[in-house]
């Protein structure tokens, strides 16, 4: 059973591009987290989805960052017209069931760098 | 905004030491605890999830207790070894999502 899978791995973008992260949960897994750690700070939520539905995204930016989690594929963060404080590592993380039952399985992480 | 403080930042210990962190958290709204370990360049893993005042949980020389009433659970690591270097998270529950604290980051000398 593979784990939580996240690409790119790193991703270098220049101000004003967008970027899209991907994120494969485990499988049998319908609860996708979004985390992001920026430099020299710990993990902060971002975003909870439901297969197709957007649960609590209390931790977005209100603008240039959405989230998403189709029927079919993967979860996708994305970022439109990075800044150089969009630079992190954003980490994605699913779960059988809500986190009040059971644990979260972490993807390894996908590196945004802003020049 | 939900604070989850973890002490002390970090530790250095000798390998053979016992060692113990705190992690405090609100005990209003209350649903679950986690504890993760985290190694550098790898992902976060599982430790424990805690959910009843009074639980205690073990596994192999990490142990765990957690009391929600005063809201602080703490984590034990008997007899460290090299191979337990490793930033340790705590996360609180109250309701959708995880809030996690700083982390202990924990280096054991050989």
């Amino acid at each position: 059973n593979a784990g939580v899978m996240q690409n790119p791995r790193h991703l270098v973008r220049r101000r004003g591009q967008e970027a899209r992260l991907r994120c494969s949960p485990m499988k049998g897994h319908s609860h996708v987290y979004w985390y992001r750690q920026l430099p020299e700070e710990g993990l902060k939520f971002m975003v909870y989805l439901q297969k197709e539905n957007i649960i609590d995204e209390s931790g977005m930016p209100k603008e240039r960052f959405s989230a998403e989690f189709p029927k079919e594929g993967p979860s996708i963060l994305r970022i439109q017209q990075v800044v150089r404080g969009d630079s992190a590592a954003y980490f994605c993380a699913s779960s059988p069931d809500r986190v009040n039952t059971g644990e979260l399985f972490f993807g390894e992480g996908s590196r945004l760098t802003v020049l | 905004i939900l604070n989850v403080e973890q002490s002390p930042q970090s530790l250095h210990v000798q390998e053979g030491d016992s060692t113990n962190f705190t992690c405090s958290f609100p005990s209003s709204n209350f649903y679950a605890l986690h504890w993760y370990r985290w190694e550098t360049a790898k992902s976060p893993e599982a430790l424990f999830v805690m959910t009843l005042n009074g639980d205690e949980k073990k596994k192999g020389r990490i142990s765990a207790t957690l009391n929600t009433k005063e809201g602080y659970s703490y984590l034990y690591i008997k007899g460290s070894q090299p191979e337990d270097s490793a930033t340790y998270l705590c996360a609180f529950s109250a309701g959708n999502m995880l809030t996690f604290g700083g982390g202990t980051r924990l280096m054991v000398k050989p």
